[in-house]
């Protein structure tokens, strides 16, 4: 099995600050099957990023992934408010596994 | 528009059995691998389970390994999933998530809104 190993746990962040969130495999994912989900209390996931880079269906260009092998970093160029949120990434070309979670929050 | 509709959850006795559904509808639900994602209360996201577009291929986490049995009816474009056996850490909400397209590998674009299951005596 695949472990993911997010940091940090938390991440405290003013609006128009960068966020750099940080994902790492204990082994290669393999053809960088590597997605980032975002979850705000109350609602479901939602994919922001698969293939470690590529930006799902309506999200916005401030979102961008990247890494390959077993690193992998997704980054907000400029906090919204509504970034804050819970931040998944997730394996999925070796069976399926999360990370668990970096929490976005505002400082 | 895609929809997924999870339902079934509620509150059962450890040791007790439960089976959830989740109806889909907008897509061509026999060509999408289907899953299943639990998340504890204040916890983060657990894959559970998988099934293939047509039903041949299954796979589970270990921790429901041999509890838990994931299938589904494309005549009805629904999946379910059998849970036998279950114990207090299983309480989670369950999201159905749609995945794979075919035989190709593919991320968790649409997902349920959940549906609670409380295992307490």
């Amino acid at each position: 099995e695949i472990v993911l190993t997010q940091s940090p746990g938390t991440l405290s962040l003013s609006p128009g600050e960068r966020a750099t969130l940080s994902c790492r495999a204990s082994q290669s994912v393999s053809s960088n099957y590597l997605a980032w989900y975002q979850q705000k209390p109350g609602q479901a996931p939602r994919l922001l990023i698969y293939a470690a880079s590529k930006r799902a269906t309506g999200i916005p260009d401030r979102f961008s992934g990247s890494g390959s092998g077993t690193d992998f970093t997704l980054t907000i160029s400029r906090l919204e408010p509504e970034d804050f949120a819970v931040y998944y990434c997730q394996q999925y070309g070796s069976s399926r596994t999360f990370g668990q979670g970096t929490k976005v929050d505002i400082k | 528009q895609v929809q997924l509709v999870e339902s079934g959850g509620g509150v059962v006795q450890p040791g007790r059995s439960l089976r959830l559904s989740c109806a889909a509808s907008g897509f061509t639900f026999s060509s999408y691998g289907m899953n299943w994602v639990r998340q504890a209360p204040g916890k983060g996201l657990e894959w559970v389970a998988v099934i293939s577009y047509d039903g041949s291929n299954k796979d589970y986490a270990d921790s429901v390994k041999g509890r838990f049995t994931i299938s589904r009816d494309n005549s009805k474009d629904t999946v379910y999933l059998q849970m036998n056996s279950l114990r207090g850490e299983d309480t989670a909400v369950y999201y159905c998530a749609r995945g794979d397209r075919g035989s190709y590998f593919w991320p968790f674009d649409y997902w349920g809104q959940g549906t609670l299951v409380t295992v307490s005596s």
